[in-house]
């Protein structure tokens, strides 16, 4: 039972322009949203974070979208660099007592100099 | 560096056999969670602790259990392994069991297992 999917396996960007990846889910239940970039050989390090009472948020180049509606996630990159390539991933969770996470399958971000 | 630490880097073991990860959180962070990753796949939640309780368990085989220890360190045992078993391994900390408004985990850099 996929809860989460990413749509995009992989996705090249020029650096300057706009980085888009998405996120659709299946459960209603879900209350914060997260995304994580991780580079090779190490562990995915978060990013940015929305709450489900919020519709979008903004942290310097990283913007996270929330449409609850259409239960998707998104996130946009601007401008794109280079050291934005990585793999990212939507994360999930929901606000009880135990906290069992949800991890997209991921989308591998290209940014070509 | 995330101040998360794992150990061993790599391990390379035959199936049938026993294994024990480690994880040692950051400082001050009571929650850890562990997720494996397999060969192109997602990060799949295993299980999570807190202040050395189980707190939450996700899609983890009977064949695997874990613990926090009241230093906060967490082991990860796997057993009777297979060769499915192949796969990365993560451990995550958290301050909290639950933060409010981010559920902002640190991550290690991963347990590298393969299974022969």
């Amino acid at each position: 039972d996929q809860q989460v999917k990413q749509n995009s396996p992989s996705l090249s960007v020029q650096e300057g322009r706009i980085s888009i990846l998405n996120c659709d889910y299946t459960n209603s239940m879900f209350d914060y949203f997260l995304w994580y970039k991780k580079y090779p050989a190490e562990g995915p390090t978060f990013l940015i974070s929305i709450s489900s009472i919020k519709d979008k948020n903004e942290d310097g180049r990283f913007t996270v979208f929330l449409n609850k509606s259409a239960k998707h996630l998104s996130l946009h990159i601007v401008p794109s660099q280079p050291g934005d390539s990585a793999v990212y991933f939507c994360a999930f969770g929901t606000d009880n007592y135990g906290q069992n996470f949800v991890f997209g399958p991921g989308t591998r971000l290209s940014v070509l100099p | 560096d995330s101040g998360v630490t794992q150990t061993p880097k790599h391990l390379i073991t035959a199936t049938g056999q026993r294994v024990t990860l480690r994880c040692s959180p950051r400082s001050g962070d009571l929650s850890v969670y562990w997720y494996q990753q397999s060969l192109d796949q997602g990060l799949q939640f295993l299980i999570q602790y807190y202040n050395g309780e189980e707190r939450a368990k996700g899609n983890i085989l009977e064949r695997f259990s874990a613990q926090q220890f009241p230093d906060l360190h967490s082991e990860l045992n796997l057993s009777s392994l297979e060769l499915g078993d192949s796969a990365l391994y993560f451990c995550a900390s958290s301050v909290e069991a639950w933060t409010g408004n981010a559920y902002e985990q640190y991550f290690g850099p991963g347990t590298r297992l393969t299974v022969t």
